[in-house]
Formats: structure tokens, C-alpha cells, sequence
């Protein structure tokens, strides 16, 4: 168990749909990350928040956006859903946000697109 | 463009033998490089990493080389375990990037009794 939390664990929504996905950190992690993994491809970066602040930017489409709370949960929304968006969906978090803190990831959010 | 390339999909091995997982990079402003190891259902878990600053780091089982001139990395698990199949992720990072980690597109260990 990494520490980070994610809700929820499965998502089945229909296109053009709008969802959110939660992500809780793990204590004392002030660092939150979203990664996206399509099938048989790697997990890609989408976006870090450090403590409330957006730190950087991935290949994150316009129709997706997140936050991160003052209590350091993040949700990551998506909107206008296709069906190229099923996907895994995973969060991680780190101490702080430089290069060189392993980041622990949280079991993921499987959405499906129909 | 896929800056971190693991070119090998699946790998199978015996317990008891090596197991060397490749990854290669081609952004020579990777200066932070990871292993993360995944079991279906879960999220990735870390397992190894090192710095361009050195040339190999241990831990346990676990052995990463870091070959820089050649933008090249290996894992080496001794001895292989029936614990170890999962799929495994190597990762890089920039100073300067947030953190930002690249990911491969994995290699599946299978490994046989």
C-alpha cells in the first residue's frame, strides 16, 4: 500500500460525458501528480500541483483540467468525454516536487468511454 | 516521440536466473533515472533509481547500471523470483522539469519455476 488513494476505482460514462477523479496523497506529500496509461502504452504525464500551485504541464488535452485542494487533494476533470479518454487513469505523490523524489502512485482509476 | 524506449515487450526467465530488463533514452537532460515495477490492478511501485552522477546502484536483489554515453539503462534482478513477474517501468527525469517523469512502455518478467 503506497499511502495515496484514488476514488474511484472503476468509471463507465458514456461520450461526452463529464467525470471526476480524487486523489488523496500520502501524508506529508506535498506534491501531486496525474498520469494517463492507454492500453500497451506507458504511463503518460499530464500535471503536478505543489502545494495548491500548478508546477507543470504534460500532454494534458484542453477538455481536462485539475486542482489541488488546500486540504492537498487533487481531482482531475474531464470533460467532453471520448472514447479515446479510456484509459488508467493514475495519481502519485512526492515529498516535494524536484527530479529527484520517488513518486508513489495510487492503484489507479479505470475509465471506459462507451 | 518516445524519449525513454524499452524495446523488449515480455521477458521470461527461470527462478533462480538473471533477469536483465532494458531502457534506453535519447534526452541527454535525463539526470535521474527509475524503476518501477507493476502487478496487474495496482498502481506502479518503486523499486530502484539512480542519478546520473553514478554508474550503478544496489539494493538487495536489484541492481540498475547507468551507461550515459550510450543513453542506456539495465536492471538486474539475481536471483529471479516467481514474485518478480509483473511488468516493469523504466522512468526519467530532468532537473529543471518538475519532476516530471518519462515513462517506457514496459517489459512484462515472467518468470518460471
Amino acid at each position: 500500500d503506497s499511502g495515496v488513494t484514488q476514488t474511484p476505482k472503476h468509471l463507465i460514462t458514456a461520450t461526452g460525458q463529464r467525470v471526476t477523479l480524487r486523489c488523496s496523497p500520502r501524508s506529508g506529500d506535498l506534491s501531486v501528480y496525474w498520469y494517463q496509461q492507454s492500453l500497451d502504452q506507458g504511463l503518460q504525464f499530464l500535471i503536478q500541483y505543489y502545494n495548491g500551485e500548478e508546477r507543470a504541464k504534460g500532454n494534458i488535452l484542453e477538455r481536462f483540467s485539475a486542482q489541488q485542494f488546500p486540504d492537498l487533494h487533487s481531482e482531475l476533470n474531464l470533460s467532453s468525454l471520448e472514447l479515446g479518454d479510456s484509459a488508467l487513469y493514475f495519481c502519485a505523490s512526492s515529498v516535494v516536487g524536484n527530479s529527484y523524489n520517488e513518486q508513489f502512485f495510487g492503484p489507479g482509476t479505470r475509465l471506459t468511454v462507451l | 516521440d518516445q524519449q525513454v524506449k524499452q524495446n523488449s515487450p515480455s521477458l521470461s526467465v527461470q527462478e533462480g536466473r538473471i533477469s536483465i530488463l532494458n531502457c534506453d533514452y535519447t534526452n541527454s537532460m535525463f539526470d535521474y533515472f527509475l524503476w518501477y515495477k507493476k502487478y496487474p490492478a495496482e498502481g506502479p511501485t518503486f523499486l530502484i533509481s539512480i542519478s546520473s552522477i553514478k554508474d550503478k546502484n544496489e539494493d538487495g536483489r536489484f541492481t540498475v547500471f547507468l551507461n550515459k554515453s550510450a543513453k542506456h539503462l539495465s536492471l538486474h534482478i539475481v536471483p529471479s523470483q516467481p514474485g518478480d513477474s509483473a511488468v516493469y517501468f523504466c522512468a526519467a527525469s530532468a532537473t529543471g522539469t518538475a519532476s516530471k517523469l518519462t515513462f517506457g512502455t514496459g517489459t512484462r518478467l515472467q518468470v518460471t519455476l
